[in-house]
């Protein structure tokens, strides 16, 4: 079974660029997930969708950052403009089902290093 | 959320166990307790979890204490490969973002040759 793809694997700007990132998940998983992990940090969930509905992006910083979920399948995250607070890893994440008991594990994918200049 | 609190970092050696301390003295009675792990340079991975009764699967094992306000995360035999930061997290299931996982910190752990 393929795992969570993600591109590119790392892009380098200057403050004030745009950036985007891509990310393909499992086949099959309704869940899916951005974080945000800065050096040193654990990862920071940034926005959370089921299917192509935003359950959760109460952390987006929504003045500069936005993601969608087309049709339910892969996912874009974009930083417009970056700052170079910005600068860390941007992670993605798929589970089959939402939540509920039992293990409803995430899987994750490569990540995305992202410098900010 | 529910927060936990772990040691910033653990050494052991290649093929002793090791037992990696998890405190989490506010969980509710519907937390479950998870630990995921992240190898350098890669996503977090999923390693176990459980509820109130001890738990083993081919990766470790999960042993919970009776008040469920800590939990212990154990490798039988460490590898090199075991050298990681492992993330001690509480996961609701109230709905909503109750299902997601807050990582704190996580315990870096060093294996020696």
């Amino acid at each position: 079974e393929a795992g969570v793809a993600q591109s590119p694997r790392y892009k380098i700007i200057e403050k004030r660029q745009s950036v985007a990132f891509w990310c393909n998940p499992i086949s099959g998983h309704a869940t899916l997930y951005w974080y945000q992990q800065i050096l040193g940090q654990g990862p920071k969930l940034l926005i959370q969708f089921q299917n192509n509905g935003v359950v959760d992006d109460s952390q987006l910083p929504k003045d500069r950052f936005s993601a969608e979920r087309l049709k339910g399948v892969d996912s874009t995250l974009k930083i417009q403009p970056a700052k170079l607070e910005d600068s860390a890893v941007y992670l993605c994440a798929s589970s089959p089902i939402q939540g509920g008991f039992g293990r409803n594990e995430q899987f994750f994918g490569p990540g995305t290093r992202l410098t900010v200049l | 959320d529910a927060k936990t609190t772990q040691p910033n970092s653990m050494e052991s050696n290649e093929e002793e166990p090791v037992h990696l301390p998890c405190n989490h003295s506010t969980i509710s009675g519907t937390d479950y307790i998870h630990w995921y792990r992240q190898l350098p340079s890669q996503g977090p991975e999923y390693v176990i979890h459980g509820l109130t009764s001890n738990v083993n699967n081919r990766m470790a094992s999960l042993a919970i204490a009776e008040d469920r306000k800590s939990s212990t995360l154990i490798l039988h035999r460490a590898t090199l490969r075991d050298a990681a930061v492992y993330y001690c997290i509480l996961r609701g299931i109230s709905g909503g973002s109750n299902y997601k996982l807050t990582f704190g910190k996580g315990t870096l752990l060093t294996v020696n040759p």
